[in-house]
């Protein structure tokens, strides 16, 4: 069973950089599939952040490309995201998932809070 | 990129009725590459369907999706009360891979 979870501060302060980092377990990430984070700010919908292939190629949601960065460590089994220059509009909770195309394993999600 | 409309917003029922939930792209999904999630307060979304009508393992029969091009439907055929949540289609066709639409919610009248 794929099982994902996040990991990283709950408290970010403005302008400065969300870091995350999602675990995977049962399953190799070298052995392939696309990983991908999501967001969903407090009683909003669902948007899609990013993904990484295992060999390193990324894909960024046009909205936020220029702030975001995601990475993958696979001697760890980890993939990672940053955020940078956040505002309180980038408080959301962060899921990371499989991406299949679809997202068919998700992480509980982490609640990042920005606020000074 | 692709915008994705969901309606209603909201669709309230009562259980054992029949739920319609429609999902519409500004652009036509290539191959119907449209997934549903199901999303309950505090917990991560799951994936429901693939593939525009593929029901994934863990979700009943009283689930289905139906559509292609730019107009899809999910349908639960009689409500039951787990089923009441938030819905979200997803489409992954086009570029980019992750668009998802803004939801609807089905609650109990």
């Amino acid at each position: 069973q794929v099982q994902l979870q996040e990991s990283g501060p709950g408290l970010v302060k403005p302008s400065e950089t969300l870091s995350l980092t999602c675990t995977v377990s049962g399953y190799s990430i070298s052995s392939g599939f696309y990983w991908g984070w999501i967001r969903q700010p407090p009683g909003k919908g669902l948007e899609w952040i990013g993904t990484i292939y295992h060999s390193g190629s990324t894909y960024y949601n046009p909205s936020l490309k220029s702030r975001v960065s995601i990475s993958v460590d696979t001697s760890k089994n980890q993939f990672s995201l940053k955020l940078t220059s956040v505002t309180a509009a980038d408080t959301a909770v962060y899921y990371c998932a499989r991406h299949t195309g679809y997202f068919d394993y998700w992480g509980q999600g982490a609640l990042v809070t920005v606020s000074s | 990129e692709v915008v994705l409309t969901q309606s209603p917003g909201t669709l309230s029922l009562s259980p054992g009725e029949r739920a319609t939930l429609s999902c519409r792209a500004s652009q036509s999904v290539r191959s119907n590459y449209l997934a549903w999630y199901q999303q309950k307060p505090g917990q991560a979304p799951r994936l429901l369907i693939y593939g525009a009508s593929t029901r994934a393992t863990d979700f009943p029969d009283r689930f289905s999706g139906s559509g292609s091009g730019t107009d899809f439907t999910l349908t639960i055929s009689r409500l039951e009360p787990e089923d009441f949540a938030m819905y979200y289609c997803q489409e992954y066709g086009n570029s980019p891979p992750g668009t998802f639409g803004g939801g609807t919610k089905v609650e109990i009248k």
